[in-house]
């Protein structure tokens, strides 16, 4: 089956400082990723939608020069937190829609997550 | 607009159980439904699809059937167990949104108890 990955799986860093989290498509090519965030007990927040080649699409609400989100190949996209602080510390999620598969349901590929953690 | 509703949890209970977890939605097409489930500091793993009206999704001993005239997808499972426990995510998909967007639902805490 079709495998994302997400690297680090768990990140701390100090207040100031951008972190980088990658998301990989590992045996299929990804057109569409997909950046979520979730807070504990909480549904994901859709962030971000991002299309190989192009500028992200960002939800209302979400900064972009804060939350940075680059897709440069159909199986790499990353996600910048830049001069991170303690209220983005939370669960970041990436996801992925296969460019090849056919038929009606469009299924997207969820990666591990990301552990945010800013001191 | 797209929507999904789910029962707020937690739910618990003891193992070999009946389990039901109601989602209901509301999509301007016709959409694609899911389950997802999410197990404790981990992504999401798709737990089953229906694409269509009527069509049941099942996996693992769990089921829902895509009910279009009450806009409900329901996951059941006729006898729980412990490693069930995780959070369930029903989700819709529009199928004429070109980006594929998903609709999650707040989500259903399941712990299950020996």
């Amino acid at each position: 089956g079709a495998v994302v990955s997400q690297h680090p799986s768990r990140v701390i860093c100090k207040s100031g400082t951008s972190v980088k989290i990658e998301c990989r498509s590992l045996d299929f090519q990804a057109t569409t990723m997909f950046w979520y965030r979730q807070f504990p007990k909480q549904s994901l927040m859709l962030m971000a939608t991002s299309n190989e080649g192009s500028k992200a699409t960002y939800e209302q609400g979400v900064e972009k020069d804060k939350f940075l989100i680059n897709h440069a190949s159909l199986t790499l996209s990353t996600l910048t937190v830049t001069s991170a602080h303690p209220e983005d510390s939370s669960f970041y999620i990436c996801s992925a829609r296969d460019a090849e598969a056919g038929g009606s349901y469009n299924e997207q590929f969820f990666g591990p997550g990301t552990r945010l953690t800013v001191l | 607009g797209n929507s999904v509703t789910q029962m707020e949890g937690p739910v618990t209970l003891s193992e070999e159980a009946f389990l039901t977890i109601n989602c209901t939605y509301t999509a301007t097409g016709y959409p694609s439904l899911f389950w997802y489930v999410q197990y404790p500091g981990e992504g999401l793993q798709l737990l089953l699809k229906a694409t269509k009206a009527d069509d049941k999704g099942s996996n693992k001993g769990f089921e829902a059937t895509y009910r279009k005239e009450t806009t409900s997808f329901h996951l059941e499972k006729g006898s729980v167990q412990v490693s069930d426990s995780a959070v369930y995510f029903c989700a819709l998909l529009d199928r004429g949104s070109t980006l594929g967007r998903l609709y999650f639902g707040r989500g259903t805490q399941l712990t299950v108890w020996p």
